[in-house]
């Protein structure tokens, strides 16, 4: 057990650049979230996925976000056009559904200049 | 909105004591409640989760849930300088006929020696 990966670790773009992220889960989980994270702040929850299903999405979130887990195993989340307020830590966590408890990779720290 | 809630510290205590952290929250079809220690520029770390009243004893951290007062607290015992960190109070918040994990905003522990 490798635990969460996720890559890139860093990432700076410029304003109105798109950019994707990929969350390897720990390999028995079959639920995958998504999280932003600013300076002072708890996670904010984006999106979440049970096997290849996204069940539920924010309803705070952009239609410039967009998250995929196409064959139930790693996951991308893509950010269109970004802003400077997306500069943020993305998080991703696995678990299962008969537990509620996540498990989190070390996060993508998005810069946009 | 459907809140966790965290007085955000920075707490202070001293090395050997008892840290007491709190949490309450504010929708009371909340279920399933959790800890996670976050070090600074690090990725949240799962302590423990609470999914009944009462209290739950890991080494030395005790869990406790008041469903009634809607209340979490995380007791710490002999704390360490290297408990000195973020912690998170998270919980399934109920959200349009499904549940969404939502975090407060952590308590700030410094131990000091």
């Amino acid at each position: 057990d490798t635990g969460v990966s996720q890559n890139p670790r860093h990432k700076i773009t410029k304003r109105g650049q798109n950019v994707t992220f990929r969350c390897d889960p720990i390999s028995e989980h079959n639920r995958l979230y998504w999280y932003r994270q600013t300076l002072g702040q708890g996670p904010e929850f984006l999106t979440y996925f049970q096997n290849e299903a996204q069940l539920e999405k924010s309803r705070l979130l952009s239609d410039r976000f967009s998250a995929e887990r196409p064959k139930g195993s790693f996951s991308t989340l893509e950010i269109q056009r970004t802003e400077q307020g997306d500069s943020a830590m993305y998080l991703c966590a696995s678990g299962t559904s008969g537990s509620y408890e996540q498990y989190f990779g070390p996060g993508t720290r998005l810069t946009v200049t | 909105q459907k809140e966790v809630e965290q007085n955000s510290g920075p707490l202070s205590v001293p090395e050997g004591a008892i840290a007491s952290l709190n949490c309450t929250y504010s929708d009371r079809g909340s279920q399933s409640f959790f800890w996670y220690r976050q070090y600074s520029g690090k990725s949240p770390e799962l302590i423990m989760s609470i999914y009944s009243n009462g209290d739950k004893e890991d080494g030395r951290f005790t869990a406790q849930l008041n469903k009634a007062s809607q209340y979490v607290s995380l007791l710490i015992r002999d704390s360490q300088p290297s408990d000195s960190a973020t912690y998170l109070c998270a919980a399934r918040v109920s959200s349009g006929g499904s549940y969404i994990p939502t975090f407060g905003r952590g308590t700030s522990l410094i131990v000091h020696p």
